[in-house]
């Protein structure tokens, strides 16, 4: 069965840093890979998807995401982080051809000042 | 990317009613899905909603408790049946395809929803 793994429940970053969210996903075959983010109070936005394209994907607002198949990686990164990237973030593998997505348990970003 | 509205965007109910959610999608999209999200939890599915035929749902997931409705390719409602306080949760309705794009799900707003 497909799933995700987000590896840190919980990110903290100084602004201009640069972000790292670490994602590992178990699949038996080519994976969709996702990235959502979720702002408070706000519906969930596509940051970026990988599908057996380019291994490194680049997404919206700076962020990009490499699959590694020999690690069984989809780490999303930012160089420098702004205070509006504060956020949580979904890891989602798609669960292949009925297109059912399943969700990491997700990443709290905070951005300090 | 397809548009996606849900009404109500929350609601407080009391134990024992029923919520009816309503999403709808800016154009014609191939298929339709309702999440749950619970408080401090990630998403979980709880049906696909399919145009013309009964939902098919996730396992933990039943009609009786969830009825679904797709009556056409943009519109689609969720009950939520004979509510509990543990059914205090955002419920969210997702969309794939929509101008052409057949592999992206794209996400309502959410109706956040307290039961007391």
């Amino acid at each position: 069965a497909q799933s995700v793994t987000q590896l840190d429940s919980h990110v903290s970053v100084s602004e201009g840093t640069p972000v790292l969210l670490r994602c590992n996903y178990s699949s038996s075959y080519s994976p969709s890979l996702f990235w959502y983010v979720q702002h408070p109070n706000k519906g969930l936005q596509l940051l970026l998807k990988y599908t057996s394209a380019a291994t490194l994907v680049k997404g919206i607002n700076g962020f990009e995401a490499e699959f590694k198949k020999s690690e069984t990686s989809f780490h999303l990164t930012k160089p420098s982080a702004h205070m509006s990237d504060a956020a949580e973030y979904f890891c989602v593998v798609g669960l292949g051809g009925d297109y059912k997505l399943s969700f990491g348990a997700g990443t709290t970003v905070t951005v300090r000042a | 990317s397809a548009v996606i509205s849900q009404k109500p965007s929350r609601d407080i109910c009391q134990r024992g009613t029923s919520l009816t959610i309503q999403c709808q999608v800016d154009s014609q999209v191939t298929m339709m899905f309702w999440y749950r999200q619970q408080p401090g939890q990630s998403l979980t599915l709880i049906a696909t909603a399919n145009q013309g035929s009964e939902a098919t749902y996730e396992s933990g997931f039943v009609i009786d408790k969830f009825p679904i409705s797709r009556p056409n390719l943009t519109f689609s409602t969720l009950t939520v049946s004979n509510m509990s306080p543990e059914d205090s949760s955002i419920y969210l309705c997702s969309a794939l395809g929509g101008q052409g794009r057949t592999d992206t799900q794209y996400f309502g707003p959410g109706t956040r929803l307290t039961v007391l």
